[in-house]
């Protein structure tokens, strides 16, 4: 049974301050990573797909690195704002589906 | 469509009584997934529906969950003799095709279901 984590689970952390958070997987046939971010009463929304071993993807103050041959992904964000504040979700692709981990929740602190 | 439409957004339901949720996918999204989400637990897959291929059925939990999609279009999933334990939020997604991973899912906004 595949097993995606991710850590902490929750994070609480200053406005303006970065912050960043893992993603661990199993290394073997890989085929691509998924992060999400989940608002609160919204649906989930794509963020980034990584397919390639040193990846890395930006959009605005949030990144992202793909380490498949370790099996690992980090999430960064830059200088936190409050909108930022949610779930973040790490999903492996595998078997023509997604393993989901089970979250970071990061709460912004004013 | 622009994005992944659900209906109804809320629905209170007796106990016993049967349901049926709907999706309209984006336009041209081969793959169509059914998950849910009970309170304070994150995403559980039911069913993923790939063009006209038979169903990913693994994740329904009981013979009283089912799912149609006509070709790559609307799908609905029925729930018969709902209970208690089935109040959650039903989440529908759809990617350009499930087959190779690549392509993000647009979720749409869930239908609210809670069993009385």
């Amino acid at each position: 049974i595949l097993n995606v984590e991710q850590s902490p689970q929750s994070l609480h952390v200053q406005e303006g301050d970065s912050t960043n958070f893992t993603c661990s997987f199993p290394s073997s046939n890989f085929y691509a990573l998924h992060w999400y971010r989940w608002e609160t009463a919204k649906s989930p929304e794509a963020l980034f797909v990584m397919t390639l071993n040193g990846d890395e993807k930006k959009k605005g103050r949030i990144s992202a690195t793909l380490n498949t041959k370790e099996g690992y992904s980090y999430l960064y964000i830059k200088g936190s704002q409050p909108e930022d504040s949610a779930t973040y979700l790490c999903a492996l692709y595998s078997n023509y589906q997604l393993i989901w981990g089970a979250g970071t929740k990061l709460i912004i602190k004013p | 469509g622009a994005g992944v439409s659900q209906s109804p957004s809320n629905k209170v339901t007796e106990k016993g009584k049967d349901v049926e949720l709907r999706c309209d996918p984006i336009s041209g999204h081969t793959a169509l997934y059914w998950y849910r989400q009970r309170l304070g637990q994150g995403l559980e897959f039911l069913i993923y529906f790939q063009g006209n291929s038979a169903p990913d059925k693994s994740g329904l939990p009981s013979d009283r969950f089912s799912a149609e999609r006509t070709g790559e279009s609307v799908s609905t999933l029925t729930i018969q003799r709902t209970q208690q334990e089935d109040s959650a939020v039903y989440l529908c997604a759809s990617s350009l095709t499930g087959r190779v991973g690549a392509d993000g899912y647009t979720f749409g906004s869930g239908t609210r279901l809670t069993v009385v």
